[in-house]
């Protein structure tokens, strides 16, 4: 059973408008979720993180947002550019018991055309 | 400070032969992960090791898969009898603990023809 699910394989936005990622989890117990973006050829890199006791995080064009009752993330960029164009996995611990690894969701590919 | 390092960077290998994938984490990081990136997919969650304790190696697809961690730091992920199926790009990643957030290498890209 996957516990993080990003249904949406890939996404195309222009540049300058807003990029909108989405992210589902099922298990109540997590209390962390971060974004990670991917280019190719490199490793993911972390990119905003949030943690339960909040419902947003911003952090210059990237806000999360956090829906807890829907159990439910998404990343905002904004305005979108051609260099974010990669793909973006969404990522959920559980942080407070600290017993397991990040449990990540298997990515968005967004592309930002100009 | 440094982060993860990954070597080799490519590996090109014939179907049946042994490879053998290092890892240098960050240093104090208890945590060190493997995953393998196929294409077009997600990464798929190979193995981990957090301190001293038995790793998790719920995630490797078969008994060829083997990985170890000596002295806490530096991880060795070895694929014996590599098929074409193990093409992929491995990652190894690392964190100051289980749950918090993971740096990533670079990556292995290997090959098997």
């Amino acid at each position: 059973d996957q516990q993080v699910k990003q249904n949406s394989p890939s996404l195309s936005v222009q540049e300058g408008r807003i990029s909108i990622l989405n992210c589902d989890y099922t298990n109540s117990m997590f209390d962390y979720f971060l974004w990670y973006k991917k280019y190719p050829a490199e490793g993911p890199t972390f990119l905003i993180s949030i943690s339960s006791i909040k419902d947003k995080n911003e952090d210059g064009r990237f806000t999360v947002f956090l829906n807890k009752s829907a159990k439910h993330l998404s990343l905002h960029i904004v305005p979108s550019q051609p260099g974010d164009s990669a793909v973006y996995f969404c990522a959920a611990s559980a942080r407070s018991s600290n017993t397991d690894k990040l449990i990540f969701g298997t990515g968005t590919r967004l592309q930002v055309f100009p | 400070g440094a982060g993860v390092s990954q070597s080799p960077s490519n590996k090109v290998t014939e179907k049946g032969k042994d490879v053998e994938l290092r890892c240098d984490p960050i240093s104090g990081h208890t945590a060190l992960y493997w995953y393998r990136q196929s294409l077009g997919q997600g990464l798929e969650f190979l193995i981990y090791f957090q301190g001293n304790s038995a790793p998790d190696k719920s995630g490797l697809p078969s008994d060829r898969f083997s990985a170890e961690r000596t002295g806490g730091s530096v991880s060795t992920l070895t694929i014996q009898r590599t098929q074409q199926e193990d093409s992929a790009v491995y990652l190894c990643a690392s964190s100051w603990d289980i749950s918090y957030e993971q740096y990533f290498g670079p990556g292995t890209r290997l090959t098997v023809t």
